[in-house]
């Protein structure tokens, strides 16, 4: 089964400044998506940035990147500027599409993001 | 741009009563979801649908869960008999057929207490 992992429950920064957050994943697949969501406190899940994983190259979205390493299995996001508006909890997300119909999605633990001004 | 709507925003009820949650996907949308959050846990799937039956679901789905698609627009998820433990936000999304559209889209939730 694949898992995973969020290893900072919380992290806050600075507005203007640089985070990045951190996911691993565990898989004996090749072919699969990731993603990025974030859940301000309405609580609504929000896609920030997907990756499939047959892209060599990193997915980028305005302020948002991500650093895609398929060996390490590690798929980290890189948040630019932060703005107080990121303020949210993010989870990173595992995709697997079987048949046409079973797809779902395995979710992190999230991670607490803070913004300060 | 078009979204996934969801109603009730939040839903009360007496335990042992039976709920249903609603959906309405993204209209060009072939596939559906729910999943679940218990307040302070990560989200966790519970079922997919696709072409009028149940493609995937989890052990979360038991018995007392079931999905409806009873109309061209609609996406039902009915608990028959709620427990205190089914208190939880409940997100439906949807996604395209396949390919490169397989991102799937999260409605804001609804949020069941069950007292």
């Amino acid at each position: 089964a694949q898992t995973v992992t969020q290893s900072q429950p919380e992290m806050s920064v600075q507005e203007a400044e640089t985070v990045t957050l951190s996911c691993t994943y565990d898989t004996s697949e090749s072919n699969y998506y990731l993603f990025w969501y974030k859940q301000p406190p309405s609580r609504q899940m929000i896609l920030v940035i997907r990756q499939e994983a047959y892209k060599q190259q990193n997915a980028t979205e305005n302020r948002f990147s991500v650093n895609f390493q398929k060996a390490a299995k590690s798929f980290s996001l890189k948040i630019s500027d932060s703005q107080l508006g990121d303020t949210a909890m993010y989870f990173c997300a595992f995709m697997k599409r079987l048949v046409p119909g079973a797809q779902k999605l395995v979710f992190g633990q999230g991670t607490r993001l803070t913004i300060n001004p | 741009e078009p979204e996934v709507t969801q109603t009730p925003s939040h839903q009360v009820t007496q335990m042992g009563q039976e709920v249903i949650l609603r959906c309405v996907p993204i209209s060009n949308h072939l596939y559906f979801y729910w999943y679940r959050q218990i307040l302070g846990q990560k989200v966790e799937f519970l079922v997919s649908f696709y072409n009028n039956e149940i493609s995937e679901k989890s052990e979360i789905f038991d018995d007392q869960f079931s999905v409806e698609r009873p109309d061209g627009s609609n996406f039902t998820l009915k608990i028959r008999s709620t427990k205190l433990e089914d208190s939880a936000m409940y997100f439906c999304a949807s996604s395209m057929a396949g390919g490169s559209a397989d991102t799937q889209y999260f409605g804001p939730g609804t949020r069941l207490t069950v007292l």
